[in-house]
């Protein structure tokens, strides 16, 4: 298994600003990957993280709404950049480990 | 567009019967594929995974896999209250990419 530490656990935010979310993970992995989870939906990519590269993004998501950081194998942050009340959603990292995905505990985001 | 699909119930079953979930994906590159559990407001936790065709059973799980017909499903026996949550299927292909279905959500009624 693996351990995935992510903060904030949830927050308030008013519109317009930004909220930065981190994950640590408990040893070295090469992906690590972000999810938006909306409330009674089930999980939906946001873009793959890779250390040393610019992240891959899914469609319909973009860098300037929501900029990543990987400066290392155990790391990663992902912002929410210009926040909107349709930004409202639980936010989760993952990684891989032996084809098993693994998530952190996951940020309930509420835009006001 | 790769899919994983599953009915997103509700999925409701008595105390102690079997509930049955199900799940088709339509990528046949997909090799490996997972049952997660996610209660309400938590982050979703590995019960099962199954690699080849056939049953994976793990206690009161069984988790089946027919890649001709590009099915999965998981049979929870003698299910229990605690049982009572969302499951997610997913499937994972040669080119890393995870894909996961909907979530069905099961009620276990005492």
């Amino acid at each position: 298994s693996a351990v995935i530490s992510q903060k904030p656990s949830r927050d308030i935010c008013q519109r317009g600003t930004s909220l930065t979310i981190q994950c640590q993970v408990d040893s070295q992995v090469t992906m690590m990957f972000w999810y938006r989870q909306q409330p009674g939906q089930s999980l939906t990519l946001i873009a793959t993280a890779n250390q040393g590269s610019e992240a891959t993004y899914e469609s319909g998501f973009v860098i300037d709404k929501f900029p990543i950081s990987r400066p290392n194998l155990t790391f990663s942050t992902l912002t929410v950049s210009n926040m909107s009340p349709e930004d409202s959603s639980i936010y989760l990292c993952s990684v891989t480990r032996n084809t098993e995905a693994f998530f952190g505990q996951g940020t309930r985001l509420t835009v006001v | 567009q790769k899919e994983v699909e599953q009915n997103s119930g509700p999925l409701s079953v008595p105390e102690g019967a079997i509930a049955s979930l199900n799940c088709t994906y339509s990528d046949r590159g997909s090799q490996s594929f997972f049952w997660y559990r996610q209660y309400s407001g938590k982050s979703p936790e590995l019960i099962m995974s199954i690699y080849s065709n056939g049953d994976k059973e793990d206690g009161r799980f069984t988790a089946q896999l027919n890649k001709a017909s590009q099915y999965v499903s998981l049979l929870i026996r003698d299910s229990q209250p605690s049982d009572s949550a969302t499951y997610l299927c997913a499937s994972y292909d040669n080119n890393n990419d995870m894909r996961f279905g909907a979530g069905t959500r099961l009620t276990v009624k005492p």
